[in-house]
């Protein structure tokens, strides 16, 4: 069965504070691992990572993955209000329906 | 060019009523999916279509039906609402480019209470 683990589950932070998200998993086929961020609807598309220990990066975001090890993290620099917000990690499985599975993810808190 | 809309985006109902949710696209895309989000376990695929006519189960299918007649719409039917389905349905939409993945595009959801 497929599992993915995200942890913390929720953390509490104050501007400017460096925070890294992690996420393991164990997914039948593994095709690639995608991070979003989903603050008061819709998850909206981060990162999508496909090789080993090339690091992505986008302004203080920024995101590595480990496939021998099975796990990714997500770092966020310098961290602002506007962070706050549910960090949802998604391994996808190559096959049929391309399909996501997604672990519970991490709220995370930035105090002003 | 909305991408993903969702209609409607809240409902009461009672148990045993039944309702369908229209999830519409305008990208194009030939994939499309239907999860169900509560708290403390992230998103969880209920039914999903790699094409028009098509339609496959996901992780928790029991107690709804989908239909895809058409490429750009994805509805999602509750026969007899239970409180158990109460949650926020999002569905999502997205086409594989080739050997490359593709992202999921999510709709604004719909927060669905069954009383």
């Amino acid at each position: 069965e497929d599992k993915v683990v995200q942890s913390p589950l929720s953390l509490v932070v104050h501007e400017g504070d460096t925070v890294t998200l992690n996420c393991s998993y164990e997914v039948t086929n593994f095709r690639s691992l995608l991070w979003y961020k989903q603050e008061k609807k819709a998850p909206t598309f981060l990162f999508m990572l496909t090789s080993s220990g090339i690091e992505k990066k986008s302004g203080r975001l920024s995101s590595i993955l480990d496939k021998k090890e099975l796990f990714s993290i997500l770092n966020i620099t310098a961290t602002q209000t506007g962070d706050s917000a549910i960090y949802l990690c998604a391994p996808s499985s190559a096959g049929y329906g391309n399909k996501l599975v997604f672990g519970a993810g991490t709220i995370l808190r930035v105090k002003s | 060019n909305a991408g993903v809309t969702q209609t409607p985006k809240f409902r009461v109902l009672k148990t045993g009523q039944s309702m369908t949710l229209l999830c519409a696209q305008d990208m194009n895309h030939e994939y499309m999916y239907w999860y169900r989000q509560d708290p403390g376990m992230g998103l969880r695929l209920i039914h999903y279509s790699v094409g028009e006519g098509t339609t496959a189960k996901g992780e928790v299918p029991d107690g709804y039906n989908v239909s895809r007649l058409k490429k750009q719409n994805f509805l999602l039917g509750l026969e007899s609402a239970a409180p158990s389905q109460t949650s926020v349905y999002f569905c999502a939409s997205s086409f594989p480019r080739g050997m490359l993945d593709y992202e999921q595009y999510f709709g604004p959801g719909t927060r669905l209470t069954v009383t």
